[in-house]
């Protein structure tokens, strides 16, 4: 059974901080690694990582994925009360389509002001 | 282009009746898969449609059922409602094409079964 670990579960810090969040994954036939932000809704997109070693940046976010020690880390620098949602990963399989996501519990970001 | 569109956004229903769920994808997706999200389970998958065919379902009851029409819209299906099925209801379209896809959601449906 596919399974995805996100560590820490929560996590309180102040603005202006950086942060690393960090997410282990157990998959058969791996394709790529999903980052969402979920604030009170629906999760949004943030990155897909499909290779190794490679980062990837979006402004003050980036994250990276190790398909050896198969894990992956987001960084979040100069932290905002903004920030503050459940940042959730999620692993996707390889095969005929689009299958089904396997998500982490997410950690839950406080930025305090 | 609009996103990922659900209906409806909030319903209350008592348990033993049955519910159904829209999603509307973006235009252009031909992939639409659907969530539910609970405090104790996270987000769990319940399947996924493409061309109106089932390609994948997860480990849930078969209470829980859906469909496609040939726009692409979607509609899941539980039946018997339980208290355990109060949850947010989130669908997800993709394109679907050779590279991989990443999913874009709706803003779900939460459900509260009484």
């Amino acid at each position: 059974e596919d399974k995805v670990v996100q560590s820490p579960l929560s996590l309180v810090v102040h603005e202006g901080d950086t942060v690393t969040l960090n997410c282990s994954y157990e998959v058969t036939n791996f394709r790529s690694l999903l980052w969402y932000k979920q604030e009170k809704k629906a999760p949004t997109f943030l990155f897909m990582l499909t290779s190794s070693g490679i980062e990837k940046k979006s402004g003050r976010l980036s994250s990276i994925l190790d398909k050896k020690e198969l894990f992956s880390i987001l960084n979040i620098t100069a932290t905002q009360t903004g920030d503050s949602a459940v940042y959730l990963c999620a692993v996707s399989p390889s095969g005929g389509g689009a299958d089904g996501l396997t998500f982490g519990k997410g950690t839950h970001l406080i930025i305090q002001p | 282009k609009a996103g990922v569109t659900q209906t409806p956004r909030y319903l209350i229903k008592t348990r033993g009746q049955q519910v159904t769920l829209s999603c509307s994808p973006i235009s252009g997706h031909r992939s639409v898969s659907w969530y539910q999200q609970t405090p104790g389970q996270g987000l769990q998958f319940l399947f996924e449609y493409f061309s109106e065919t089932q390609r994948n379902k997860g480990n849930f009851p078969g209470r829980f059922s859906g469909r496609q029409f040939s726009n692409s819209r979607s509609e899941m299906n539980v039946s018997t409602l339980e208290l355990g099925d109060s949850a947010l209801y989130l669908c997800a379209s993709s394109q679907n094409g050779p590279a991989p896809d990443t999913q874009y959601f709706g803003p779900g449906t939460r459900l509260t079964v009484l």
